[in-house]
């Protein structure tokens, strides 16, 4: 069975950094494809961050490049997010998810088809 | 980017009725397009990727449709268990986008 975990979400103030992790298990994670979209509660998704199953493909939508960089580690079978100048409008439920699709070279989702519980990230003073 | 707008935004229905969400996005994006649907307090779950391919263990009531712009998410004959929010996807492009998505009540 799949399982993502996420981790490291707390309250922040603007301009400070946060790390989210994303522990994964139940499939080859070198595989594949993973993923942080991003819902403020009660609103849409946002895809925010996708990185290919090598890690040589990174992607990210405008409003965080600069600030936020996605990374994976095989060794640990873990995904992380560095979220560095947090603002208000940053402040949301960020899941991780695994790609459906494997070995493709893109960071682009071209499916979710697990996602973890999601790590709260509040930005506020 | 690509915009990906869903209509309605939100709807009612009954159980047995058969429910249309429509999604369309403002270029072409071939069949890259996804389904999802969320239940509150839970996180998305894929049932549909590439317009029209279930994914397993999905009901065959859930179907989609179309190609280029204009897409289709179908519930055949509505249950209870799926009033939920459903979301479009659009894998075409990066960044990739979303809908805004549309609630669908029990009337």
């Amino acid at each position: 069975e799949v399982q993502l975990v996420e981790s490291g979400g707390g309250l922040v103030q603007p301009g400070r950094s946060l790390r989210l992790s994303c522990a994964a298990s139940g499939f080859i994670f070198d595989d594949f494809g993973m993923h942080w979209v991003r819902q403020v509660p009660g609103k849409g998704l946002e895809w925010v961050s996708g990185i290919s199953w090598t890690g040589d493909d990174v992607a990210y939508v405008d409003s965080v490049k600069g600030r936020f960089t996605i990374s994976r580690d095989t060794a640990k079978n873990s995904l992380y997010l560095q979220m560095n100048s947090l603002r208000s409008e940053d402040t949301a439920l960020y899941y991780c998810a695994k790609d459906i699709k494997d070995r493709v070279d893109t960071a682009m989702l071209l499916g979710a088809d697990s996602w973890g519980q999601g790590a709260l990230v509040i930005v506020s003073s | 980017d690509i915009q990906m707008t869903q209509s309605p935004s939100s709807l009612s229905a009954s159980v047995g009725d058969r429910v249309t969400i429509t999604c369309r996005a403002s270029q072409t994006i071939y069949n890259y397009l996804n389904w999802y649907q969320q239940k509150p307090g839970k996180a998305p779950e894929l049932l549909i990727s590439t317009t029209s391919s279930l994914q397993t263990a999905v009901p065959s009531r859930f179907s989609g449709s179309g190609s280029g712009t204009d897409f289709t998410l179908t519930i055949n004959s509505v249950r209870p268990e799926d009033f939920a929010t459903y979301y479009c996807q659009q894998s075409y492009d990066i960044p990739s986008t979303f809908g805004q998505g549309t609630k669908v009540e029990i009337k």
